[in-house]
Order: C-alpha cells, then sequence, then structure tokens
C-alpha cells in the first residue's frame, strides 16, 4: 500500500498570499495518477485536480497541481476567502486506494 | 446535474450487517465506475471500494476485505455496499462517488453521504 504524507499539517496564511501544499508517496505513483481534493466543514469533498496538475471542470485557475514520482505539490496563486478548507491528496495509481491525512488551510 | 444520494445508514450493533445504497441521476450510471469513501469522525478521508462499470473489475481497502462487499445494479441507476461483521472502527460517513471513466479511478463527483455508528 502506498502511503501520502502530506505537509504542513496545518498552513496558516493571509489571503492573497500564495500556499504551497505538499504530498510525498513512499513508493512512486504510477502514471502520475494523483488527485487533490478540498473538504469545508460539513461539506462533502470536492475534486480539484487529477492527473497531477489537470484542473476539473470549474476549478479557477489560481489552483494549480505539479509533480511526479513520489513528490506532488497543489499551489494555490492568491488565496480567496474561499479557499481555507483541508485538503487532501489521493493517489489512484495502484488499489489499494490511499488518502493522504489532510493539510488545514487556516486564516491567520 | 450529476447527483448520488446515499441512504441506509445507522446506529448497528458489533458483529452487525448493514446495506448502505446510492442512488445516482443525472448521468449514463452504467458508463461510470464508482467509489465508496469514508471519513471517521474528525478524522481523514479513507477509500473503501470501487467497482467498474460493469462491475468486472472491484477492488478493496485491506481494512475492509472479507467483510464488505461492493455491487451495482445499472438497470436501478444504483450503488451498494454490504457491510458485515461491523467493528467500532466502521464507524464513519460513508461517502458514495462517481469515477470520472468506466474504470474506478478518482473521485469526480460525491454524495452527502451516510452515517454508520457501530456500537453496543
Amino acid at each position: 500500500e502506498i502511503v501520502l504524507t502530506q505537509s504542513p499539517g496545518t498552513l496558516s496564511l493571509s489571503p492573497g498570499e500564495r500556499a504551497t501544499l505538499s504530498c510525498r508517496a513512499s513508493q512512486s505513483v504510477s502514471n502520475s495518477f494523483l488527485a487533490w481534493y478540498q473538504q469545508k466543514p460539513g461539506q462533502a469533498p470536492r475534486l480539484l485536480i487529477y492527473g497531477a496538475s489537470t484542473r476539473a471542470t470549474g476549478i479557477p485557475d489560481r489552483f494549480s497541481g505539479s509533480g511526479s514520482g513520489t513528490d506532488f505539490t497543489l499551489t494555490i496563486s492568491r488565496l480567496e476567502p474561499e479557499d481555507f478548507a483541508v485538503y487532501y491528496c489521493q493517489q489512484y495509481g495502484s488499489s489499494p486506494y490511499t488518502f493522504g491525512q489532510g493539510t488545514k488551510l487556516e486564516i491567520k | 446535474e450529476v447527483q448520488l444520494a446515499e441512504s441506509g445508514g445507522g446506529l448497528v450493533q458489533p458483529g452487525r450487517s448493514l446495506r448502505l445504497s446510492c442512488a445516482a441521476s443525472g448521468f449514463t450510471f452504467g458508463d461510470y465506475a464508482m467509489h465508496w469513501v469514508r471519513q471517521a469522525p474528525g478524522k481523514g478521508l479513507e477509500w473503501v471500494s470501487g467497482i467498474s462499470w460493469n462491475s468486472g473489475s472491484i477492488g478493496y481497502a485491506d481494512s475492509v476485505k472479507g467483510r464488505f462487499t461492493i455491487s451495482r445494479d445499472n438497470a436501478k441507476d444504483s450503488l451498494y455496499l454490504q457491510m458485515n461483521s461491523l467493528r467500532a472502527e466502521d464507524t464513519a460517513l460513508y461517502y458514495c462517488a462517481k469515477a470520472q471513466s468506466s474504470y474506478y479511478n478518482f473521485m469526480a463527483v460525491w454524495g452527502k453521504g451516510t452515517t454508520v455508528a457501530v456500537s453496543s
């Protein structure tokens, strides 16, 4: 099973700042089959990025994903108030699929 | 609009069984793979199981293998999760999710979830 480790656990930033979230895999994620999700309190998760770097439909271009192999990054270029939430990475390159433990992005 | 509506959750004693359902609408259900994902109270997301469009490919998390069974009825636009030998650690909000393609890859659209509580 591939273990995904997200860092930092909590990120405190202000609106307008740039956010960089990391997801590291215990072994290479085949074909860069890595997705990112956003979850707000009391809501279901929402798909942001798949294939490491492809934005899902309707996702603003301030969200971008990069990386390959074992190291992946989600970048939010300029934080909007609605971006403060928990973010999860997920690998779907090998079963069983796994999620990272999440990064909480909070307002500073 | 794609809609996924989970049902069947509730309070159940350890060792008992429960069957979750997910009713899909707004897309051609039989063309897409589906997933179950759960979230324990205050915790992160855990993939439970996935099933391809024709049930030909199925996968499970190690934590539920041998106890849970995923299935689907394309004629009824429905996904199911049969949960046997339930344990306290199965307590969670269970989400149904639509994959992007006919094979279960990532979770493109999520339902609102149904809550399962395992306790004596």
